[in-house]
C-alpha cells in the first residue's frame, strides 16, 4: 500500500520564479493538505483540498495556490518566489469519514530552496 | 488566535531516562489532538487523543489529554537513541485543519 508520495524531493529555484509541487495521497484517502515547515519550526497549514475544492486556507498569500484532481492527487503552486519561501513543503492525506477526518499521513516532503 | 505551544523546545537526556513532553493549546472547536515523531522529513503518526483522561499507550510511549486544562503530555520511558527526533503536537478542528506546535527536539545520548 503506497503511502503519501511527493515530488520532487528537492528543488532549487531563483527568486521571482514559479514552482509546482506534487502530491499523491495514500490509497483510499480523499483529502490533501499542504504545509510549509521552515527550519526549526512546526508545519504551518497552507490549505486543504477535498472533492477538488479548497476547503480551508491558512494565513498564506495568494501567491500560494493549489489544485486537486479527480484521482485525489494535488499540486501546490507558488508564484513570484521569495527567499522566505525556502522551506520543507509537506503534503498530508486523510480520509473524511462521517464528516470528520482521520489522522493525517505525511509524505517525505519537498525541500525548496530559493536563491 | 488559535495556537499550540510545546515545551520544552529541546531536551537532552541519557539512554534509560524517562521524558515528559508537554503540549498546551488554545484552539476554537477542538476535535482531536495528535502526536507525531519527525526524524528527517515526514512526521510519523504516534497517537490521536479525543477524550480526556484516557491514556493511549504504545510500547514505551504513552500520552494523555486533559480537555479541561487544554493540554496533553507525551511520556517516553527507558529512552533509546532511536527516540531522538522532533516530537510534534497538532490540534485538529472539525474541519480537519491541523494546528502544529513548533515541536520538542529530543536528543538521547548513549
Amino acid at each position: 500500500d503506497a503511502g503519501v508520495t511527493q515530488s520532487p524531493t528537492h528543488l532549487i529555484k531563483t527568486r521571482g520564479q514559479q514552482v509546482t509541487l506534487r502530491c499523491s495521497p495514500k490509497s483510499g484517502h480523499d483529502t490533501v493538505s499542504w504545509y510549509q515547515q521552515a527550519l526549526g519550526q512546526g508545519p504551518q497549514f497552507i490549505f486543504q483540498y477535498y472533492e477538488e475544492e479548497e476547503r480551508q486556507r491558512g494565513n498564506f498569500p495568494d501567491r500560494f495556490s493549489g489544485h486537486q484532481f479527480p484521482n485525489y492527487s494535488s499540486e501546490l503552486n507558488v508564484n513570484a518566489l521569495l527567499l522566505g519561501d525556502s522551506a520543507l513543503y509537506l503534503c498530508a492525506s486523510s480520509l473524511v469519514v462521517s464528516g470528520f477526518g482521520t489522522e493525517a499521513f505525511f509524505g517525505q516532503g519537498t525541500r525548496l530552496t530559493v536563491v | 488566535e488559535d495556537k499550540v505551544v510545546q515545551s520544552p523546545l529541546s531536551l537532552v537526556v541519557h539512554e534509560g531516562d524517562t521524558v515528559t513532553l508537554n503540549c498546551s493549546y488554545e484552539v476554537t472547536n477542538f476535535r482531536s489532538l495528535l502526536w507525531y515523531k519527525q526524524e528527517k522529513k515526514a512526521p510519523t503518526f504516534l497517537f490521536m487523543l479525543t477524550s480526556s483522561g484516557i491514556e493511549k499507550k504504545s510500547g514505551r510511549l504513552s500520552s494523555i489529554l486533559d480537555k479541561k486544562e487544554l493540554f496533553s503530555i507525551l511520556n517516553i520511558t527507558a529512552t533509546q537513541t532511536g527516540d531522538s527526533a522532533i516530537y510534534l503536537c497538532a490540534v485538529v478542528n472539525p474541519g480537519n485543519q491541523f494546528y502544529f506546535g513548533t515541536g520538542t527536539s529530543l536528543t538521547v545520548i548513549p
